[in-house]
């Protein structure tokens, strides 16, 4: 069974800061998501990384994907408050779609 | 603007009505959709995948007479919770795709069972 685990699962942090947010999964795959929830919402497309070495930026936002150690890194820079939130990452191989175990994001004023 | 809808937002019934979520693609043909259930604090299991024309997978565990999917058209799938109990009460979440593309998500459905 497919199993995909992000580091930390809580994270509280000031403003300012910078934090790297780890999705780890157990099989090979190509094509890896991140999303955003806020409470009580769906999910908000963050980033789609389709190739080793992918990696993609978004305001304060970075992915990126190293499939050969079966890893994608969420780096925030100079964290806001605005970025509180649960983000998920999310491995598809083609016959799998399996969401991480999320991570919830507070960042202190 | 959205591009996958899903109704209703909130459903609050007694325990044993039967249910029904929605969920439609806006402005494309949605060849596989997805059902998702979220518990409080955790990540989103998926429920079943949903082809047009043929009968959805569901992943283990899940109960196919609990949660009846019917995909009748290629903007259209429909998740049926019968006789609810307040076991059943989570937030779901539905999500079309269209052959490779990305998953497009659903505002999801608050259900409570009392």
């Amino acid at each position: 069974e497919l199993k995909v685990e992000q580091n930390p699962l809580f994270l509280s942090m000031q403003e300012g800061k910078n934090y790297t947010i780890y999705c780890n999964y157990s099989t090979t795959s190509d094509r890896l998501y991140w999303y955003r929830q806020d409470p009580g919402k769906s999910l908000e497309s963050l980033f789609v990384l389709l190739s080793n070495g992918a990696v993609k930026q978004e305001g304060r936002l970075m992915a990126s994907l190293d499939t050969k150690a079966r890893l994608s890194t969420l780096h925030i820079t100079a964290a806001v408050h605005d970025l509180s939130a649960t983000y998920f990452c999310a491995v598809d191989t083609g016959n799998q779609f399996y969401f991480g175990t999320g991570t919830s994001l507070t960042v202190i004023p | 603007g959205a591009v996958v809808s899903q109704h209703p937002s909130r459903v609050i019934c007694k325990s044993g009505t039967s249910v029904k979520i929605e969920c439609r693609s806006l402005d494309f043909q949605a060849t596989t959709m997805f059902w998702y259930r979220q518990f409080p604090k955790k990540s989103l299991m998926l429920m079943a995948t949903s082809n047009e024309g043929s009968k959805a997978t569901y992943e283990q565990g899940v109960e196919k007479d609990k949660f009846l999917i019917n995909h009748a058209s290629l903007t259209l799938s429909t998740l049926t919770v019968t006789s609810a109990h307040p076991e059943d009460s989570s937030f779901y979440i539905c999500s079309a795709t269209q052959g490779w593309q990305p998953q497009h998500f659903g505002d999801g459905t608050r259900l409570s069972i009392l």
